[in-house]
């Protein structure tokens, strides 16, 4: 099965620094890898997602990129703001046609991630 | 749109009772639900994926004799941990995605905090 490994576990920047996190997984077919914020005892929270089709998405302040090749993918977080402090899921799946119906999600071990004033 | 609502929002129970869990999709008919459970500070570990009107499919590692899934509605899945023993105590997230939808999406309820005394 897929396996999603994700690095860093915790990360503290000063407000106003970019905050970069990273995944890398292992199956050639997955082909959608949203990324998740969670704060404590709350919902994950999706904030930016991409599909294999594509290498970079932004929204904002918020980038993700995905080199298919490598199987790696990456969460870019710029002028940090202490509400971004939380803990960051980084996610992949494939497509229901692939595995019969179900569009399972594989995450990431998380990254908590803390801005500093 | 895609709200997904999950019922208790926290339970305590004894050691050797059963707890059920709901979970709904308010707006949207569900083809499929996911059922994660979360440790402190760990991630989302799924535990199995319910399709409407036919049985769950149990990840590795997961009793379907203990944690028994009924997803008997388009709107409606159902959890319960038969025979709670204090190590099942967790945060239980349910998650459902859309028929037809591409992206595979999936949308978070928020959460049942389960703690067995």
């Amino acid at each position: 099965g897929e396996n999603v490994e994700q690095h860093p576990s915790t990360l503290s920047v000063q407000e106003g620094d970019s905050a970069v996190i990273k995944c890398t997984y292992s199956d050639s077919a997955s082909n959608y890898f949203p990324w998740y914020k969670q704060e404590l005892g709350k919902r994950p929270q999706l904030i930016i997602d991409i599909r294999s089709n594509v290498g970079e998405k932004k929204d904002q302040r918020i980038a993700v990129t995905l080199n298919k090749t490598a199987k790696h993918f990456s969460l870019h977080i710029t002028e940090t703001q202490p509400e971004d402090s939380a803990v960051y899921f980084c996610a992949a799946s494939m497509s229901p046609m692939l595995t019969g119906g179900g569009n399972k999600l594989t995450f990431g071990t998380g990254t908590q991630l803390k801005v500093e004033l | 749109g895609a709200v997904v609502s999950q019922h208790p929002s926290r339970v305590i129970c004894k050691s050797g009772t059963s707890v059920k869990i709901e979970c709904r999709s308010l707006d949207f008919q569900a083809t499929t639900m996911f059922w994660y459970r979360q440790f402190p500070k760990q991630s989302l570990m799924l535990m199995a994926t319910s399709n409407e009107g036919s049985k769950a499919t149990y990840e590795q590692g997961v009793e379907k004799d203990k944690f028994l899934i009924n997803h008997a509605s388009l709107t409606l899945s159902t959890l319960t941990v038969t025979s709670a023993h204090p190590e099942d105590s967790s945060f239980y997230i349910c998650s459902a995605s859309l028929r037809g939808d591409p992206r595979n999406e999936q949308f978070f309820g928020p959460g049942t905090r389960l703690t067995v005394l």
